[in-house]
């Protein structure tokens, strides 16, 4: 099993939907939750982090659950700019970061 | 603040070539991180240094691959002979520690030939 999983997609969504993905990690001491960005051959950059009382940026809002090793992040009124693949993140011992493989999200005018 | 450099942007090498990368993290990051990103997939952690010190370099091929961070501040990646799973990008990450977000260098493209 991989230590992060991610659906790939692609993802194909009208402008003004709701997205949601979900990531799971197999490591229950795992610490801290993030989500990345990745702009088509760009480097990552950071989204958000991902709290256990779950936490809203805007547009975005990121949910941990603990219990059942799950991060989701929700899109909603999408924007064209939004296009992108998002990498679910885990940080575990030692700083350690450990990416999934991202899921690819496209935004259709 | 300025970001994480890196360089080369762009490398292409015949294959049993030598090839290396540098990175300068920001000033006072402690954490220095060496990511390989192939076509399509996350990135995957080759090496992780605290300061001057290796971390975790467990998904490093050390057969071909070497790294180090003289001085605790930037870092050179190496690899010697490249082979053609070896085309990449080769990101550089620096952290400050704790819990924080880390920051990406731009990235070196590699292409094997």
């Amino acid at each position: 099993r991989k230590e992060v999983e991610q659906d790939p997609g692609p993802f194909n969504v009208p402008e003004g939907a709701t997205v949601a993905f979900n990531c799971t990690y197999s490591n229950s001491a795992s610490q801290s939750f993030f989500w990345y960005r990745q702009d088509c051959r760009k480097e990552p950059k950071l989204l958000m982090s991902v709290y256990s009382s779950g936490n809203e940026d805007g547009r975005f809002t990121a949910q941990l659950n603990r219990a059942s090793q799950y991060i989701s992040l929700l899109i909603r009124d999408s924007k064209l700019s939004d296009s992108a693949t998002y990498l679910c993140v885990v940080k575990g011992g030692n700083e350690k970061l450990t990416f999934g493989t991202g899921t690819r999200l496209t935004i259709i005018p | 603040e300025a970001g994480v450099a890196q360089s080369p942007r762009y490398k292409i090498i015949e294959k049993r070539q030598s090839v290396a990368f540098w990175c300068n993290p920001i000033s006072g990051h402690a954490t220095l991180y060496w990511y390989q990103q192939i076509l399509g997939q996350g990135p995957k952690l080759l090496i992780q240094f605290q300061n001057n010190g290796v971390v975790d370099d467990s998904q490093l091929p050390k057969d071909r691959f070497s790294a180090e961070r003289l001085k605790g501040v930037d870092s050179t990646l190496k690899i010697q002979p490249a082979k053609l799973e070896d085309s990449a990008v080769y990101l550089c990450a620096s952290s400050p520690s704790g819990y924080y977000g880390y920051t990406f260098g731009s990235g070196t493209r590699l292409t094997v030939v």
